[in-house]
């Protein structure tokens, strides 16, 4: 499978603290992806990051990618208790058709 | 405001019967998606289509089968339910730009029940 793994699949921290989840794919890959699912709800786009690009920033998240080791990971930063969600990598692995992860399910609490 | 929509936000059905799950995007899209999300397995592809009329299986097709004949709507007919077909549905609509973003927009899901 190409799919993005993240990692872990749960994270539990306080409000104010960073929390920082990982993704790990199998083939090359065109960009990587994150989003966010709150629950029982649909994705929501976080950031998008290019196979030639190392890092990117969208206020408090910060995205990395290593194409040497085939991985991701994405750091929020002070979190907050409305960050609790799910959240995917996912790798365009085909113009346009993307795998996703099975989620790291981040609980922030208050 | 973007937005993606789908049909029903629950659905309960029988094993056997013919379901329609429809999906509109009002962002003039030329790429729409169908994922199954369930427990452990994350989002897998059921089909994509990239243009009307035009569709291509993903990852998981089978028992299922998708129809195009607008460019706003998608939508997802499973031709004999059954029960291993209970799972979120999730609609996802792109832009299709060479070297551009490609984000996905999201419904919110239809929890399907077979029963």
């Amino acid at each position: 499978s190409q799919q993005g793994e993240e990692d872990p699949q749960a994270l539990s921290i306080q409000e104010g603290e960073n929390a920082t989840m990982n993704c790990s794919y199998k083939t090359s890959i065109n960009n990587l992806q994150w989003y966010r699912q709150n629950s029982g709800r649909g994705l929501v786009h976080l950031i998008l990051i290019r196979s030639n690009e190392r890092e990117k920033h969208s206020g408090r998240l910060r995205v990395t990618l290593d194409t040497s080791k085939k991985s991701s990971s994405l750091l929020i930063t002070a979190s907050r208790a409305a960050d609790t969600a799910s959240y995917f990598c996912a790798t365009e692995y085909n113009f346009n058709k993307f795998y996703f992860g099975s989620g790291t399910k981040l609980n922030v609490k208050p | 405001d973007v937005k993606v929509t789908q049909s029903s936000r629950y659905l309960v059905k029988r094993t056997g019967e013919k379901v329609f799950l429809e999906c509109v995007q009002d962002m003039d899209h030329e790429n729409m998606f169908w994922y199954r999300q369930d427990p452990g397995l994350g989002l897998r592809l059921i089909y994509f289509s990239y243009d009307v009329k035009m569709k291509e299986k993903g990852d998981i097709p089978e028992g299922y089968s998708v129809s195009r004949e607008k460019k706003e709507r998608f939508s997802l007919i499973l031709e004999s339910a059954s029960t291993n077909q209970t799972s979120m549905y999730l609609c996802a609509s792109s832009s299709r730009q060479v070297g551009g973003l490609y984000e996905q927009y999201f419904g919110p899901g239809t929890r399907l029940t077979v029963t």
